[in-house]
């Protein structure tokens, strides 16, 4: 199946850094959405992109949708410890007529960690 | 309601028994979606329903697998013959017509012992 591939697969914080995180495919995709998951919790929707080239901000967290169509990334600036959790990627696919596939394509997922 | 909801949030069954997850989408929201996630893993999907109808089930792993929608609302994942393997979060989303943004409930721990 489609394959979205996120990186990096998990990574240390200290508060006040700023963090990057990124998702490629070999396909091109209409839509990418960014979720964070805390332990025992579904997905909360942080941010959605709709346009090649779109650069969109939610507080700290902003995002951009790769002008290739084919990637996608999160940076997250002054970091605090609520941070911490799993961050995936997810896109919808663009379909051969130009629309998209209904379904969502989940990256892996980025796991973001207090630095000991 | 305010948001999606998931019944149960955590299932133990045996091998080879029948389950049903439940999922009540946000008021409104014609679209609903079922995930799968295993440990480490991304939300795999399964299917989704536009309305009442599956609009795509191809992510459905086999034939044991099934899902009803049947008033446009609330939707059941029923899985057959259960296996150790099917051991995983079971997700729901939901999403406004024609908006890409779905939003997620807490999910269904199903685990098959």
């Amino acid at each position: 199946g489609q394959q979205l591939n996120q990186s990096p697969q998990s990574m240390f914080i200290q508060e006040g850094e700023d963090v990057s995180m990124n998702c490629t495919s070999s396909s091109i995709f209409n839509t990418w959405l960014w979720y964070k998951q805390d332990p025992g919790e579904g997905p909360v929707l942080l941010i959605a992109l709709y346009k090649a080239g779109e650069l969109t901000s939610n507080g700290r967290l902003t995002a951009q949708f790769g002008i290739t169509r084919k990637d996608s990334f999160l940076n997250i600036s002054a970091s605090i410890p609520s941070d911490v959790g799993i961050y995936f990627c997810a896109g919808q696919l663009r379909m051969n007529y130009g629309g998209s596939q209904g379904n969502l394509i989940f990256g892996k997922g980025t796991k973001l960690s207090v630095k000991p | 309601g305010a948001g999606v909801s998931q019944t149960p949030s955590n299932k133990v069954t045996e091998k080879g028994k029948y389950v049903e997850l439940r999922c009540d989408p946000i008021s409104g929201h014609t679209a609903l979606y079922w995930y799968r996630q295993s440990l480490g893993q991304g939300p795999e999907f399964l299917i989704y329903f536009q309305g009442t109808g599956a609009a795509d089930d191809s992510g459905l792993p086999n034939d044991r697998f099934f899902a009803v929608r049947p008033e446009g609302s609330v939707s059941t994942l029923k899985i057959q013959r259960t296996e150790r393997g099917d051991s995983a979060v079971y997700l729901c989303a939901s999403s406004q017509l024609r908006d890409t943004r779905a939003f997620f409930g807490q999910g269904t721990r199903l685990t098959v012992v």
